[in-house]
């Protein structure tokens, strides 16, 4: 069965650093989205992507943050100076032509120090 | 804005049902969605309903929902000692040609032997 996949599982970078979370969404899926949750919290949205740009972002995406699709396959999360706050589990999320069902990966567990 | 609201806690012994409860307030919902999240994983989309449906079943699990009272639960019969998960409820509405999806704070199961 298709699944999303995202690497790392498990990224550390010190305060500062810019990092690039990877995905490989679904292989025919259209809408891409990233979602955080910060440790004990909910699932919070950040942005969803389609035909090449962004078609929403939530507060939490900030000039921080950036979207790209560099080729065919990838989806990548851009955080240009992390925070100690970014600290968080980050999902990313594909849909097909009917969207209606979001398939998640499974996370790349994000820790800032 | 949006807002999903679970209980965030549930204990029940092997053999029992659970019903997990859920609370949400946007009445444009278009569907709303199960996801189960085992210790260390990803979001895995258990099972979801279209708005305009009030039941759905799928082998162990049934979902109800009261759209007047913006209710949603999911049923889980013969509960297992693996399917204890973290259980978030989850809406969505149509926005921009996508879904966007609103998570609820999650309800912990607890399966006793």
């Amino acid at each position: 069965e298709p699944e999303v996949t995202q690497t790392p599982s498990h990224q550390v970078t010190q305060m500062g650093q810019e990092v690039i979370l990877r995905c490989v969404p679904i292989s025919n899926h259209l809408y891409f989205y990233w979602y955080r949750q910060i440790l004990g919290q909910k699932v919070e949205f950040l942005v969803s992507f389609y035909n090449n740009e962004i078609s929403e972002k939530s507060e939490i995406f900030d000039d921080q943050f950036s979207v790209e699709r560099p080729d065919g396959s990838n989806f990548t999360l851009k955080i240009r100076s992390t925070k100690l706050e970014d600290s968080a589990m980050y999902f990313c999320a594909s849909s097909g032509p009917g969207h209606y069902e979001q398939y998640f990966g499974p996370g790349t567990r994000l820790t800032v120090t | 804005g949006e807002d999903v609201e679970q209980s965030l806690f549930l204990s029940v012994r092997e053999g029992d049902s659970s019903v997990i409860n859920c609370t949400y307030t946007d009445s444009s919902s278009t569907y709303l969605y199960w996801y189960k999240q085992e210790p260390g994983a990803g979001l895995q989309l258990l099972t979801y309903i279209f708005s305009n449906m009030d039941m759905k079943q799928d082998q162990r699990l049934t979902v109800l929902l009261n759209k007047k009272d913006k209710h949603l639960s999911l049923r889980i019969a013969d509960t297992q000692t693996g399917d204890s998960a973290i259980y978030f409820c989850a809406e969505s509405m149509e926005s921009g040609g996508y879904q966007k999806v609103t998570f609820g704070t999650g309800t912990k199961l607890q399966v006793i032997p």
